[in-house]
């Protein structure tokens, strides 16, 4: 099935200090995604991307869909405390189909936000 | 605004019963996925409903049944538990149009199912 390689895996930044990470896919994509999940809750959509190349903000986070649509990465620049949590990735394929909407997630990135 | 509610948000099973969870999608959403997450792992699709039809099946097993009712709401009824099906449970609702960008999934606050 498909799979997306997210990285890092884990990163400890100080505060204030800008963070990126990406995502790769094997396989096409016409949807990204990016959640956060706080330990036992639910994820919460950040930045949704639906066009190849299309670049996005949101705040202090910016994300791009990658050209091939087999990429992405999400920035967040001047990082705080409050950003500590865990960051996933997700495709979506859209279309028909058996995959038809479902999400296809990374392994996630754990951040931690040194004060 | 409104969310997705997921109830109960914890439950403690032991093996071989059965568990019932309910998923209520944010208003004027037609369709509810499942997800299942691990400790530590990514959230994995278990199925999904369209105007409470089926309309995609992944990893889930033939233990675990699911639908959707008038209301839209589901439940994801799962029998024979095994101590592996302790995991996070979510939910996620959508607005489905069939085209990128009218699919968005927000997903509830999951069920936290601990199997001793």
């Amino acid at each position: 099935g498909q799979q997306l390689n997210q990285s890092p895996q884990s990163m400890f930044i100080q505060e204030g200090e800008d963070v990126s990470m990406n995502c790769t896919s094997s396989s096409i994509f016409n949807t990204w995604l990016w959640y956060k999940q706080d330990p036992g809750e639910g994820p919460v959509l950040l930045i949704a991307l639906y066009k190849a190349g299309e670049l996005t903000s949101n705040g202090r986070l910016t994300a791009q869909f990658g050209i091939t649509r087999k990429d992405s990465f999400l920035n967040i620049s001047a990082s705080i405390p409050s950003d500590v949590g865990i960051y996933f990735c997700a495709g979506q394929l859209l279309g028909g189909g058996t995959s038809y909407g479902k999400l296809t997630f990374g392994q996630g990135t754990i951040l931690t936000v040194h004060p | 605004a409104a969310g997705v509610i997921q109830s109960p948000r914890h439950l403690i099973k032991e093996k071989r019963e059965t568990a019932t969870l309910k998923c209520y999608p944010i208003p004027r959403h037609d369709t509810v996925y499942w997800y299942q997450q691990g400790p530590g792992q990514d959230p994995q699709f278990l199925i999904s409903f369209y105007e409470k039809m089926q309309s995609d099946k992944g990893s889930i097993p033939d233990r675990f049944s699911a639908q959707q009712f008038s209301d839209y709401h589901s439940e994801l009824n799962m029998s024979s538990l095994e101590l592996g099906d302790s995991a996070l449970y979510f939910c996620a609702s959508s607005s489905n149009q069939g085209a990128p960008g009218t699919d968005t999934q927000y997903f509830g606050p999951g069920t936290r199912l601990t199997v001793l």
